[in-house]
């Protein structure tokens, strides 16, 4: 089934650690996104990329790094996990149109990260 | 700043209608999504609206007011299904989207 995947599910990491969490989807999506949700937030945004080769900084964007070298794959870094950085984290993509997109986002299951 | 206002949390009876509402302060306006999204899971699309007035969807209905930043989302012949999150997200004028924090609703017997 076409869509978005995401790895890990789940992952307990110590705090001082780099990990990367892995997102890939085969609908030929121009636009791709990382949020990050928390309990009584809303989705917040972390990293964006309207095509490959171009990213860009969402609302929460600091100690996180993204990397858009092809159009199917689009991996968020943690350099050095902090726990306030325990969250779960959902990667999504839309159709795109060089940053005028209105269109409806896809989302994966998400990768529940907790950092200790 | 911008702003996207829902309730935490509402409940209603199987087979009843519910409306769940969403008021916005957001620079700018292109376009307004509702998305349901179950404990656990991902959000999933239910409802865009860019012009004023009622969409309808089977038993779901979303409404939009332009000039009074207002939507909501009217549910009809409630399921156990039903219980999930709504989630409101508005276009702002950059074509980003501002979310709100998403309205539990619980379904009783």
């Amino acid at each position: 089934i076409a869509g978005i995947t995401q790895a890990p599910t789940s992952q307990i990491l110590a705090a001082g650690r780099r990990m990367t969490l892995r997102c890939t989807q085969d609908m030929r999506h121009n636009a791709m996104y990382w949020y990050r949700q928390d309990l009584g937030l809303g989705l917040r945004l972390i990293h964006y990329s309207n095509t490959a080769g171009t990213t860009g900084k969402g609302e929460v964007p600091d100690g996180y790094s993204v990397s858009r070298a092809n159009t199917d794959d689009f991996p968020l870094t943690l350099a050095s996990a902090v726990p306030s950085q325990t969250s779960v984290y959902f990667c999504a993509s839309s159709q795109g149109d060089s940053g005028r997109d209105t269109g409806e986002l896809f989302f994966g299951e998400g990768s529940r990260l907790t950092v200790l | 700043g911008q702003n996207i206002d829902q309730p935490t949390e509402m409940t209603a009876t199987e087979g009843a209608i519910v409306q769940i509402n969403c008021t916005y302060q957001t620079s700018g306006f292109n376009g307004l999504f509702w998305y349901q999204q179950h404990a656990g899971e991902a959000p999933t699309f239910l409802s865009y609206n860019v012009l004023d007035g009622l969409e309808e969807k089977g038993r779901f209905s979303s409404f939009l007011s332009r000039s009074k930043g207002y939507s909501y989302l009217l549910l009809k012949e409630l399921q156990m299904k039903d219980s999930a999150s709504y989630l409101c997200a508005v276009v702002d004028s950059n074509y980003q989207l501002i979310w709100g924090a998403g309205t539990k609703l619980i379904i009783k017997p």
